[in-house]
């Protein structure tokens, strides 16, 4: 069964807008990851954040992490049309597995 | 760098044959998975391998047989193909486990009639 589910399914944002797309899990983890997936393409890795970690960032996105709530979210500021993806999270599992959500759709409109 | 490829890029079967996907890494990286993806499931990992020699189950392996003779490379195998099986395919590589990043091929889009 998956892990993580991410939460909306789909998101339509105007150029510049910021986006945000939580996700929530089951179990306790380790680390959680977040991923990028352009149409008709392969994931992409965006970040990775640690069970002891807060918050973390990288150029234009912030993730947060609330183990207490078994919830983390992206955040995409200044969206580009660029952003246009699907996004999802993904929770470690026992025996060096990964568990992902379905994803969050992305919309950017020019 | 190529990073990680996959043979082929499409394919489309008839009900009972079999085929096999290639995956290849030039990364060096012990761990790999195969995974596929259907509409509004995500991703869903049907076997893996962490290290040359092994292979291991993941929530999907009905229907699918893998083998990681080479390091670099990860097959997997559909013996009876079934409409059921009609996916896109995805290989990803990593260097340690859940602890570190998936690198991802393309993907293979099969369809099975």
């Amino acid at each position: 069964s998956q892990q993580g589910e991410e939460d909306p399914q789909a998101l339509s944002i105007q150029e510049g807008e910021n986006a945000t797309m939580n996700c929530s899990y089951k179990t306790s983890i380790n680390n959680l990851q977040w991923y990028r997936q352009n149409s008709g393409r392969g994931l992409v890795h965006l970040i990775l954040i640690r069970s002891n970690e807060r918050e973390k960032h990288s150029g234009r996105l912030r993730v947060t992490l609330d183990t207490s709530k078994k919830s983390s979210s992206l955040l995409i500021t200044a969206s580009r049309a660029a952003d246009t993806a699907s996004y999802f999270c993904a929770s470690d599992m026992v025996d060096y597995k990964l568990s992902f959500g379905a994803g969050t759709t992305v919309t950017v409109r020019a | 760098n190529a990073g990680v490829t996959q043979t082929p890029k499409f394919r489309v079967l008839k009900t009972g044959q079999s085929m096999t996907l290639l995956c290849a890494q030039d990364m060096n990286h012990e761990y790999m998975y195969w995974y596929r993806q259907d509409p509004g499931m995500g991703l869903r990992l049907i076997h893996y391998s962490v290290g040359e020699g092994t292979t291991a189950k993941g929530e999907v392996p009905d229907g699918y047989n893998v083998s990681r003779l080479k390091k670099q490379n990860f097959l997997l195998g559909l013996e009876s193909a079934a409409p059921s099986q009609t996916s896109v395919y995805f290989c990803a590589s990593s260097y340690g486990g859940s602890f570190y990043e998936q690198y991802f091929g393309p993907g293979t889009r099969l369809t099975v009639t």
